[in-house]
């Protein structure tokens, strides 16, 4: 099956620790995403990549790092920097770009951060 | 700095017509509107998109006016299955770009 994949659905990190969220692709999209969802709120975007090699920051990219070495992935790595890393996070791709008939994100089912 | 409004929460009964609007006042000329659901603990899913009039689909329809500069969802005869957030999504910055910015959402609560 087509689609995003993203891992571990759940994931704990210990004060000082950097951790990596894992999310993979089969779409052959270009585009890529991370949003991170705080309880009851809506979807803040951390950064995204339209093509490999590149990536722009988002609204709230402080704390987090990403790379984009291949089409099909995207980690995102939660720095010790974040001090208050815990959230869902969501990765999400689109085909774009924008303006197009075909523009669509879709999403992984998310990661589930927690600091110990 | 393109933004989207919509009512924060919405409740209605089971077999009504309910219908969500969002404000995007600064929308770009060619970007299009698309609406997503999502439940709790999970990425959201599309629903529809359109650009302008109207659009139907087998789970909802689209209206948008001419002046786009806002559209309303409208899923008919609801069921409990449909409770869940709503956003309206548009592009952010320069058409051609790949950036999105959600709004906060509407939590559509379906009562029995």
């Amino acid at each position: 099956d087509g689609g995003i994949t993203q891992s571990p659905k759940y994931l704990f990190r210990k004060e000082g620790q950097n951790v990596t969220l894992s999310c993979e692709q089969n779409l052959n999209h270009d585009a890529m995403y991370w949003y991170r969802q705080d309880p009851g709120q809506g979807l803040r975007l951390i950064y995204y990549s339209q093509i490999v090699n590149d990536f722009q920051k988002g609204d709230i990219a402080e704390g987090y790092s990403v790379s984009r070495e291949k089409k099909e992935s995207f980690p995102l790595t939660v720095t010790s920097a974040q001090k208050n890393p815990t959230a869902f996070y969501l990765c999400a791709s689109s085909i774009g770009p924008r303006g197009a008939t075909n523009e669509k994100l879709f999403f992984g089912s998310g990661t589930q951060l927690s600091v110990l | 700095l393109a933004k989207t409004t919509q009512p924060i929460s919405m409740d209605s009964y089971e077999g009504q017509e309910v219908n969500i609007t969002c404000s995007h006042n600064n929308i770009a000329t060619n970007d299009y509107i698309t609406w997503y659901q999502q439940f709790p603990s999970q990425g959201p899913r599309f629903i529809i998109q359109g650009y302008k009039t109207k659009v139907t689909n087998e789970v909802a329809s689209l209206f948008i006016p001419a002046d786009r500069k806002s559209s309303t969802l409208s899923l008919p005869r609801v069921s409990l299955s449909d409770t869940a957030v709503y956003y309206c999504l548009v592009g952010d910055g320069p058409t051609g770009t790949y950036k999105y910015i959600f709004g906060t959402g509407t939590r559509l609560k379906v009562l029995a």
